[in-house]
């Protein structure tokens, strides 16, 4: 049972242009979203973070997005770097609890 | 660098044998994760100590076993592997046990079993 679901294995964007990562979730009890990114052999690297009392989180280029009546949340970076391409792991915690439940990953390309 | 170092990279076993992953958290860290990434999966969380006891656990099976020793690094003991086994296994760190810190990945070890 996927309870955080990011459901385009793969996105190509233009340099420049804005790239948007999708994640689905279906645990109402999650409080606390996170998105890592992931170079090849190279372990995860947390990126951004939103908690559910909020509906937008930003930092620098990248900006995460919360709809929580959708259960849906997002990450936009604006503008894409070749450097952006990378796999992008979207993930999910809940309240009182320790785990952290990972997406299957969105791998970006940004092409020059 | 995460400053979470895991060891070996590699390791290619059969099946049936037993391997143990090990993994040094960053300095000042007590809280260790492991995670199980196998191809196009997500990383699914296996089990987490802190301080040297176990905290929380995941998706782990029977034949896998973890510890916390006194010096805060830890092991994973993987037993009776089967082919389904081969994944890339990753340890994280924390500073404490919430799980809203942030955690940092070591490199990950990538386990093939023939």
């Amino acid at each position: 049972d996927q309870q955080v679901k990011q459901n385009s294995p793969s996105l190509s964007v233009q340099e420049g242009r804005i790239s948007i990562l999708n994640c689905d979730y279906t645990n109402s009890m999650f409080d606390y979203f996170l998105w890592y990114k992931k170079y090849p052999a190279e372990g995860p690297t947390f990126l951004i973070s939103i908690s559910s009392i909020k509906d937008k989180n930003e930092d620098g280029r990248f900006t995460v997005f919360l709809n929580k009546s959708a259960k849906h949340l997002s990450l936009h970076i604006v503008p894409s770097q070749p450097g952006d391409s990378a796999v992008y792991f979207c993930a999910a915690r809940g309240t009182g609890g320790f785990k952290t439940i990972f997406g299957a990953g969105t791998r970006l390309f940004v092409k020059a | 660098d995460s400053g979470v170092t895991q060891t070996p990279k590699h390791l290619i076993t059969a099946t049936g044998q037993r391997v143990t992953l090990r993994c040094s958290p960053r300095s000042g860290d007590l809280s260790v994760y492991w995670y199980q990434q196998s191809l196009d999966q997500g990383l699914q969380f296996l089990i987490q100590y802190y301080n040297g006891e176990e905290r929380a656990k995941g998706n782990i099976l029977e034949r896998f076993s973890a510890q916390q020793f006194p010096d805060l690094h830890s092991e994973l003991n993987l037993s009776s592997l089967e082919l389904g086994d081969s994944a890339l296994y990753f340890c994280a760190s924390s500073v404490s046990s919430s799980s809203y810190n942030e955690q940092f990945f070591g490199p990950g070890t990538r386990l093939t079993v023939l």
